[in-house]
């Protein structure tokens, strides 16, 4: 699997965006871009994922570039409550090892 | 949908004693995992299996881990004889097979270890 470079942690303001980046420039062509993030004391959660295009869905939108290179994970209104370690992962479809890096620590701010 | 359930969701024990962890995935999702978490090494895959094969334990750390699937319903993790470098958070997750394009792992709360 490619390796990722997250942030180590970012804050955001409450009913602001948060714009999490991720790097995962030796990506290969049959490599998808995973979120999840891992709110304090539960088990990670499933956010988004995609190949090439653009995604989203209720929780978030997953942005990625054209070269996929680097994606960026938008939280449109970030609350207090998406405040949490989010993990970029890129994996092989079908291959169903989940390899979680150091991910980026959010905190929402009031 | 009561979603992966662990057991016990906390589990203290001494240092020699063996410990079993439980899990019970998703209704129908074929494929299961087992994770360790701690501060040191992160989220780290353990093993998975695929319709109650081992597919791969390569993240088992040494003989003292163990891990079954007895049916599709339930799995276990074993470590004997515990040690206090166990202690950690072990997560379980399960997936659903999509005509092998990528999908989502649904984790379960987690169970806290603590080897005294």
């Amino acid at each position: 699997d490619a390796k990722t470079t997250q942030p180590t942690s970012m804050d955001c303001a409450e009913g602001r965006a948060a714009n999490l980046p991720c790097n995962h420039s030796t990506i290969s062509g049959n490599e998808y871009v995973y979120w999840y993030r891992q709110i304090h004391s539960q088990g990670p959660q499933y956010i988004i994922h995609g190949l090439k295009n653009n995604e989203t869905n209720e929780m978030a939108s997953l942005i990625i570039t054209e070269d996929r290179k680097s994606s960026t994970l938008i939280l449109p209104h970030a609350t207090l409550r998406d405040t949490a370690v989010y993990y970029c992962i890129v994996r092989v479809a079908g291959v169903n090892d989940m390899r979680f890096g150091a991910g980026t620590r959010l905190t929402v701010k009031p | 949908d009561a979603g992966v359930i662990q057991s016990p969701r906390h589990e203290v024990t001494e240092m020699g004693q063996e410990v079993t962890l439980r899990c019970k995935p998703i209704s129908g999702h074929d494929y299961l995992f087992w994770y360790r978490q701690t501060m040191m090494r992160g989220l780290e895959l353990l093993i998975y299996f695929n319709n109650n094969v081992p597919i791969d334990d390569s993240g088992m750390p040494e003989d003292r881990f163990s891990a079954k699937m007895p049916n599709a319903s339930f799995s276990t993790l074993k470590i004997q004889p515990s040690e206090p470098r166990d202690s950690a958070v072990y997560f379980c997750a399960s997936s659903p097979t999509s005509g092998g394009h990528p999908h989502e792992q649904y984790f379960g709360p987690g169970t806290r270890l603590t080897v005294t």
